[in-house]
C-alpha cells in the first residue's frame, strides 16, 4: 500500500495568515492526490483533486502543488470557516489510501 | 444537488454482517462510479471498496475476502456486505459519489452511519 503522511499533526493559525500543509507519500503518485476539508460530525468535503485543480465551489483561497511523492495543501488567508481537519488522499494506485489529518486550529 | 443517505442497523453482533444501503437523490446511479469509505477513530479514512457504472468492483485487499458491494439500478442505490465482523469494523461508514474523469476522488457523499459491533 501507498503510505502517505502528512505535516505538520496540528497547525495553530490566526486569522488572515497563510498557511501550508504537506503530504509526503511513500513512492510516486504522479499527480493523483485529493484534499479535503472535514468538520466535526461532517463527511469530508473534496477540496483540489488531481493535486492542483480546485473542485468547483471552493473558494480560490485554496490551492494545491507538487507531484511525485511530495504535495502541499496552501491557504492563502485563513478565514474563521476553514479551521478543520485536512487529508490528503492518493489514487494512483490501489488501495487508495489517506494521510493521517491535519488538524488546523485557531491561535 | 445529488444527495447520498446511507441506512442501515447502527449495532452489529461480533462474527455477523454488516449491510448498508446508500440510497442516491436527483442523480442516476448508473451515470457514476460509487465508493465506501469509513472513519474509525483508531485508523482514521480508509477506503473500503468502489464499484463502477460496469457493475465491476473494486475493494481494499485488506477487507476484500469479507466485502461485497452491489447496485440496485431500479432503486438508485449501491449496497455493502460486510462479513464475520469484529469490534475493529466499529466505525463511520460513508458512501461517496466519484468524480469522474478519471478521477477516483469522492465529490459527493453521505452524512456517514455509526456502525457499532457489539454483542
Amino acid at each position: 500500500d501507498i503510505q502517505m503522511t502528512q505535516s505538520p499533526s496540528t497547525l495553530s493559525a490566526s486569522v488572515g495568515d497563510r498557511v501550508t500543509i504537506t503530504c509526503r507519500a511513500s513512492q510516486s503518485i504522479s499527480s493523483w492526490l485529493a484534499w479535503y476539508q472535514q468538520k466535526p460530525g461532517k463527511a469530508p468535503k473534496l477540496l483540489i483533486y488531481k493535486a492542483s485543480s480546485l473542485e468547483s465551489g471552493v473558494p480560490s483561497r485554496f490551492s494545491g502543488s507538487g507531484s511525485g511523492t511530495e504535495f502541499t495543501l496552501t491557504i492563502s488567508s485563513l478565514q474563521p470557516d476553514d479551521f478543520a481537519i485536512y487529508y490528503c488522499q492518493q489514487y494512483n494506485d490501489y488501495p487508495i489510501t489517506f494521510g493521517q489529518g491535519t488538524r488546523l486550529e485557531i491561535k | 444537488q445529488v444527495q447520498l443517505q446511507e441506512s442501515g442497523p447502527g449495532l452489529v453482533k461480533p462474527s455477523e454482517t454488516l449491510s448498508l444501503t446508500c440510497t442516491v437523490s436527483s442523480d442516476s446511479i448508473s451515470r457514476f462510479h460509487w465508493s465506501w469509505i469509513r472513519q474509525s477513530a483508531g485508523k482514521g479514512l480508509e477506503w473500503i471498496g468502489r464499484i463502477f457504472t460496469s457493475g465491476s468492483t473494486k475493494y481494499n485487499p485488506s477487507l476484500k475476502s469479507r466485502v461485497t458491494m452491489s447496485v440496485d439500478t431500479s432503486k438508485n442505490q449501491f449496497s455493502l456486505r460486510l462479513s464475520s465482523v469484529t469490534a475493529a469494523d466499529t466505525a463511520v461508514y460513508y458512501c461517496a459519489r466519484d468524480l469522474g474523469g478519471g478521477n477516483y476522488v469522492s465529490d459527493y457523499w453521505g452524512q456517514g452511519t455509526l456502525v457499532t459491533v457489539s454483542s
